[in-house]
């Protein structure tokens, strides 16, 4: 059964860089597209970007300036960082499986979420 | 790309059906077969409950079933059950490979 296993820095400051690691173990890593999305403190779901094992990404147009997903084949693993945080980038942090591209086909596994707070 | 509307809030009865609706645009929703409906409970991370429009993952109950028409897509839950009592969530494959979610629709259980 395939499980994600993430974490990171659960307190930054603004300006700071956000930097997060989801392993996955149990699974196929080759296939599939992994994704971040985050969910500010009693808000919804925002995605933030996807990797495929082959290095190829996808970002939401909003954040694109911002941020930079990329994968370890070796160790089945991907991060996310994200630049120049402010208060509005304070949430839970998760990443997530799909089988397509641009969650076409569902995320179907997740990982256990980050929490991350910026405040100076 | 703005996010998909979805009502706040839903409520029934145990036993009753509620829909929900998720509503985009013709560069989302409408353009694409790929909504999905995500349930969330509270301190929880998401856990997909529909696939492209109408399929269910294996092992979610056949109670909760997903339709679309024009630019807006549904999920309904039928035989309401406590445990149903949580927030949902749509998403949709929007143009230049982006994904769009719904506000969210929290739905109680009377």
């Amino acid at each position: 059964q395939v499980q994600l296993q993430q974490w990171g820095a659960g307190l930054l400051k603004p300006s700071e860089t956000l930097s997060l690691t989801c392993a996955v173990y149990g699974g196929s890593f080759s296939g599939y597209y992994w994704s971040w999305i985050r969910q500010p403190p009693g808000k919804g779901l925002e995605w933030i970007g996807e990797i495929n094992h082959s290095g190829s990404n996808n970002y939401n147009p909003s954040l694109k300036s911002r941020v930079t997903i990329s994968v370890d084949t070796s160790k089945n693993q991907f991060s996310v960082k994200l630049s120049s945080v402010t208060a509005a980038d304070t949430a839970v942090y998760y990443c997530a499986r799909g089988e397509h591209s641009s969650g076409a086909y569902g995320m179907d596994v997740w990982g256990q979420g980050t929490t991350v707070t910026v405040s100076s | 790309q703005s996010a998909l509307t979805q009502p706040p809030s839903a409520s029934g009865s145990p036993g009753q059906s509620v829909t929900i609706s998720c509503t985009g645009t013709s560069s989302d929703v409408g353009g694409y077969n790929y909504v999905s409906w995500y349930q969330q409970h509270p301190g929880k991370a998401p856990k997909l409950m529909i696939s492209e429009v109408s399929k269910r993952p294996s092992g979610v109950p056949d109670r909760f079933s997903g339709s679309k028409s024009g630019n807006t897509a549904s999920l309904t839950v039928s035989g309401l059950q406590a445990e149903d009592e949580a927030d949902y969530y749509c998403s949709s494959y929007a143009v230049s490979n982006n994904v769009v979610f719904g506000g969210g629709t929290k739905v109680t259980v009377l």
